[in-house]
Parts: C-alpha cells; sequence; structure tokens
C-alpha cells in the first residue's frame, strides 16, 4: 500500500509571489485534508476535498486555494505569498466509508517565504 | 478560550519514568479524539485514538473524560526513542477522518539517559 506523498519538500519563495504544493494520495483514499503547522504551533486545518469538491474549510484567506483530480491527488495554491504563509504544509488523505479511520500525513512540505 | 489546550512543556525525563500528559478540549461536542506523536521536522503520525473507555498499547494509556472534556496520555517506562512532541486532537466527526481535526499546540518531551 503506498502512502501519502508530498512534493516538493522543501521550497524558497518571495513575498508576493504564488506557489503550487502537490499530494498523492494513499492508494483507495477518496478524500484529501490539508494543514498548516506554524513553528512552534500545532497543524491548522485549511481545507478537505472529496470527489473533486472542496468539503470543508478552516479560517484560511480565498487566496488559499485547491483542487483535487479524478485521481484524487491534489493541490494546494497560494496566491500572493506573505511572510506568515512559511511553514510545514501536511495533507493527508482518507476514505471516510472505512468508518473509524483518523489521517494519516504525507511528509510535508516546508515552504519559506523571504 | 483554545479549543484544545495542552501543558505548555517541555517536559525532561529520565528513562524510565512515567510521564503524564493532560489535555482540555472545548466544544462538548467532539466526537472522536486521539493522540499523534511528532519527531522534530517531521509529519505528525497516529499514536493512538482515544475511547471513552480508556485504551491502552504497551507502554501507553489514554484515558478520556467527555464529562470534564480532559484527554490525558500515559508514557510508562520511558525509552530514549519517545522524545518528541505529542499532540492531542479533536475531531467533531467519528472516525477522526472527515473535516477539521483539530490539533493542541503540542507538548515536547524529552527523555534522557
Amino acid at each position: 500500500e503506498t502512502g501519502v506523498t508530498q512534493s516538493p519538500t522543501h521550497l524558497i519563495k518571495t513575498r508576493g509571489q504564488q506557489v503550487t504544493l502537490r499530494c498523492s494520495s494513499q492508494s483507495g483514499h477518496n478524500t484529501v485534508s490539508w494543514y498548516q503547522q506554524a513553528l512552534g504551533q500545532g497543524p491548522q486545518f485549511i481545507f478537505q476535498y472529496y470527489r473533486e469538491e472542496e468539503n470543508g474549510r478552516g479560517n484560511f484567506p480565498p487566496r488559499f486555494s485547491g483542487l483535487q483530480f479524478p485521481n484524487y491527488s491534489s493541490e494546494l495554491n497560494v496566491n500572493a505569498l506573505e511572510l506568515d504563509d512559511s511553514a510545514l504544509y501536511l495533507c493527508a488523505s482518507s476514505f471516510p466509508g472505512q468508518g473509524y479511520s483518523p489521517l494519516h500525513f504525507g511528509n510535508g512540505t516546508r515552504l519559506t517565504v523571504t | 478560550r483554545k479549543e484544545v489546550e495542552q501543558d505548555p512543556g517541555p517536559f525532561n525525563v529520565p528513562e524510565g519514568a512515567t510521564v503524564a500528559f493532560n489535555c482540555t478540549y472545548s466544544n462538548s461536542a467532539s466526537q472522536s479524539f486521539f493522540w499523534y506523536r511528532q519527531d522534530c521536522r517531521k509529519e505528525p503520525k497516529l499514536l493512538m485514538s482515544v475511547y471513552s473507555s480508556g485504551n491502552e498499547d504497551g507502554r501507553f494509556t489514554a484515558q478520556l473524560n467527555r464529562a470534564s472534556q480532559y484527554i490525558s496520555l500515559l508514557i510508562r517506562d520511558s525509552k530514549l526513542s519517545d522524545s518528541a512532541t505529542y499532540l492531542c486532537v479533536v475531531n467533531m466527526n467519528y472516525g477522526g477522518s472527515q473535516g477539521n481535526l483539530i490539533f493542541g499546540k503540542g507538548t515536547k518531551l524529552s527523555v534522557k539517559p
């Protein structure tokens, strides 16, 4: 069984730029969630995608957007980057129909905005 | 009040010690509860789910008190490899795979020889 994979692992961008982060779901999983983890904090929910539609969103501005593809992989896009966007971005996939199925995370993308 | 609050830590303990982590949550409608472990600069990994009756996995024991909205994790006979940050996690949905997982800030544990 292939786990959740994310790319790239590290990224450095300049304030005002745009970034796209990618996530491949675990095999058989149809739901993808994205989290932001700032240094010294717990992860915070950005949004979740189910069958290519946004299915819940946390307290993040519209410049954070996402996509889910027919193969259930996903992208997180952030426009107009700000210094505070520097964080570890985590993706997790799941299959809610399997009942009690806690999230398992990918190894994350560490974004630095300068 | 934060949705999930944990002991601020850090905890520095010798090998073999017993250590307890405490966590409280604010929303009484929460349905599922977890402890995740996160090593430095790595992703969080599920340590164990927490059930109403309490549950044990080897040296780890988790307890849930819904009336007090309190969750705990006890580690017995701590090992050097237990050094990590422990995250208390609450979900409004049963099962933990839908919607918003709400994480505490985490408590860092360092186990020394």
